[in-house]
């Protein structure tokens, strides 16, 4: 059973506009969450991170937000920029992380 | 690069064979991570070590198997290899293993004929 879900196989959008990214996890108990990136023949890599006892963490183009009650997190990137193209997974766990399937995004020029 | 290095980078094997795959931390890292990602799948968890101690395990097989040597580095094995466990292997390390993000290797794409 899937305990974390990236329902959108892929997502398109404009450079220049913004770029959201869903997961929903189904276990209350986790209470970490993070965002990787991964580009082809490459191993994921660590984009930004936030704990249950926040609900908004920020880093540059990246904000993560967290809504623990509907356990869903979302990635919004802004602007999007066509090196922003790549599969992003989210991860939920503490000590242990469940990955969802990923999500292909394009940014168009 | 990450720093996290796994060998081989491409496996080819026969159904019924055994294969180890190895990998080597970051420095400093403590604990290891073992994932697999198959076709259309996202990273499935296998397997954690900490400092030598199997830490968390997760959807391993029984036929898979895992340790973490001295130096910390690790290897996954997996035998009585069948068509279903052709896929890319990922090693991923991280300091502690208890929060805080993890550093992935380029993986191993192992291919089972």
């Amino acid at each position: 059973d899937q305990q974390v879900k990236q329902n959108s196989p892929s997502l398109s959008v404009q450079e220049g506009r913004i770029s959201i990214l869903n997961c929903d996890y189904t276990n209350s108990m986790f209470d970490y969450f993070l965002w990787y990136k991964k580009y082809p023949a490459e191993g994921p890599t660590f984009l930004i991170s936030i704990s249950s006892i926040k609900d908004k963490n920020e880093d540059g183009r990246f904000t993560v937000f967290l809504n623990k009650s509907a356990k869903h997190l979302s990635l919004h990137i802004v602007p999007s920029q066509p090196g922003d193209s790549a599969v992003y997974f989210c991860a939920a766990g503490g000590n242990q992380f469940y990955f969802g399937t990923g999500t292909s995004l394009t940014v168009i020029p | 690069d990450s720093g996290v290095t796994q060998t081989p980078k491409h496996l080819i094997t026969a159904t019924g064979q055994r294969v180890t795959l190895r990998c080597s931390p970051r420095s400093g890292d403590l604990s290891v991570y073992w994932y697999q990602q198959s076709l259309d799948q996202g990273l499935q968890f296998l397997i954690q070590y900490y400092n030598g101690e199997e830490r968390a395990k997760g959807n391993i097989l029984e036929r898979f198997s895992a340790q973490q040597f001295p130096d910390l580095h690790s290897e996954l094995n997996l035998s009585s290899l069948e068509l279903g466990d052709s896929a890319l292997y990922f090693c991923a390390s991280s300091v502690s293993g208890i929060y805080g993000e993890a550093f992935f290797g380029q993986g191993t794409r192992l291919t089972v004929v």
